[in-house]
């Protein structure tokens, strides 16, 4: 079956360090992916997309994410994590390209500790 | 610019009332979206409308009642809701690309539905 997994529910990272946020997706062919963050009570901000091309993709707010397709993942990375990333971040795939639905993990909810 | 904009952010009504949410988008997409997102959930496709046609509906209860007027402007119309369509309702946007093509979607800040 088609699905996005997040495998992480919540990571807690203290300020200044690393982050990595993890996605696989099962899919007959390599669908379009994006991440979303979205702040409490707020609405969806895209940070960053991969369509084709350069497997290493760069997004606002200083995250990259890179698409490996051996293992069907496209993990989310942030080198130095600041207290207002904290959030929930989304997966989302849209396996067919053109207007329709998108497709979200369950997310993943990011605790900055100072 | 990429603003969805959605109206009302709060929304409180009785079961037997009538409302309407309301999106807009001035960036000429040609596709918009509805989402219905309960909490500590993702958001869940309800409908999208395609060069103002409805193009999918995934199934969604004839209360809710999507209107696209024209191609900027999205409404959901509320009848008759139950207490479990308390949620997020958000609106989103692209350029409504057909085919195969990617497509990117914004989101608008949504609307907290609270149905007593």
């Amino acid at each position: 079956a088609q699905s996005v997994t997040q495998p992480d529910i919540h990571i807690t990272v203290s300020e200044g360090a690393s982050l990595e946020l993890r996605c696989n997706y099962s899919y007959g062919a390599t669908p379009y992916l994006f991440w979303y963050v979205q702040s409490p009570g707020q609405g969806l901000q895209l940070l960053l997309k991969y369509f084709s091309g350069d497997t290493l993709v760069q997004g606002i707010k200083g995250f990259e994410a890179e698409f490996k397709r051996s293992q069907s993942s496209f993990n989310l990375r942030k080198p130095s994590v600041h207290w207002s990333d904290a959030a929930e971040y989304f997966c989302a795939v849209d396996p067919g390209g053109g207007a329709d639905g998108l497709t979200f993990g369950k997310g993943t909810h990011l605790i900055i500790q100072p | 610019d990429t603003e969805v904009t959605q109206t009302p952010k709060h929304l409180v009504m009785g079961m037997t009332n009538k409302k309407s949410l309301k999106c807009e988008q001035h960036m000429g997409h040609r596709a918009m979206y509805w989402y219905k997102q309960k909490a500590k959930k993702p958001p869940e496709l309800m409908f999208v409308y395609s060069y103002e046609k409805l193009s999918i509906n995934e199934s969604v209860p004839s209360r809710f009642s999507p209107e696209c007027p024209n191609s900027s402007l999205l409404n959901l119309h509320l009848h008759a809701l139950q207490p479990e369509d308390s949620a997020l309702y958000l609106c989103a946007s692209s350029q409504g690309v057909s085919g195969s093509f990617a497509d990117t979607q914004y989101f608008g800040p949504g609307t907290r539905l609270t149905v007593l």
